[in-house]
């Protein structure tokens, strides 16, 4: 049972617009999200995150929503740019203890030139 | 970027082999995470450590132990290792537990089990 999904395993921009990722969640303990970038033979590196408090938070490029009534949360990258090609991970916590994330299964964003 | 490294970064190993991963950092942080990455399902928790000499099991646990005799270091072991295992690992340490506190990642270790 897949507590975090993130339904497009790809996604393709155009350099300088937009990327939009998505990610859904089926637990309402979860109080706490996360973004985490990944590339080629490296561990995830942490990009920014949101609690359930908030509604959106915002850091240079990036900014997550968080809608807590249809459980979803989603990553906007403004402008988009080559360097941010990788894969995308969501993951997700609930305050209880050590703090054991679940992430989602992740989305390929290619910027294109 | 935080100081943790993982040894081997790769290895090849047979069916039924004991093999131990080690993840060390300088951070001093409390917590210690292994987690597993597989096509399809992203990062899966195998165990976890809350302290020195304290751990606990994570979503996939079977088949895998663990051991935290210092701060600084995390063991996971496949006792018995299956096909099944091939994956890549990823160890992470936060400062402390419950939310609000990021995770941070090290490079990795892809294990082989033929």
């Amino acid at each position: 049972d897949q507590q975090v999904k993130q339904n497009s395993p790809s996604l393709s921009v155009q350099e300088g617009r937009i990327s939009i990722l998505n990610c859904d969640y089926t637990n309402s303990m979860f109080d706490y999200f996360l973004w985490y970038k990944k590339y080629p033979a490296e561990g995830p590196t942490f990009l920014i995150s949101i609690s359930s408090i908030k509604d959106k938070n915002e850091d240079g490029r990036f900014t997550v929503f968080l809608n807590k009534s249809a459980k979803h949360l989603s990553l906007h990258i403004v402008p988009s740019q080559p360097g941010d090609s990788a894969v995308y991970f969501c993951a997700a916590s609930a305050s209880q203890g050590a703090q054991k994330l679940v992430f989602g299964q992740g989305t390929r964003l290619t910027i294109n030139p | 970027d935080a100081g943790i490294t993982q040894s081997p970064r790769h290895k090849v190993t047979e069916t039924g082999t004991p093999v131990t991963l080690r993840c060390h950092q300088t951070e001093n942080h409390r917590y210690m995470y292994w987690y597993r990455q597989d096509p399809g399902h992203g990062l899966r928790l195998i165990h976890y450590s809350y302290g020195v000499k304290d751990t606990d099991k994570g979503e996939v646990s079977d088949g895998y132990s663990v051991s935290r005799s210092k701060t600084e270091d995390f063991l996971l072991t496949l006792e018995s290792a299956t096909s099944s295992q091939t994956s890549v690992y990823f160890c992470a340490i936060s400062a402390s537990g419950g939310s609000y506190n990021e995770q941070f990642f090290g490079p990795g270790t892809r294990l082989t089990v033929l």
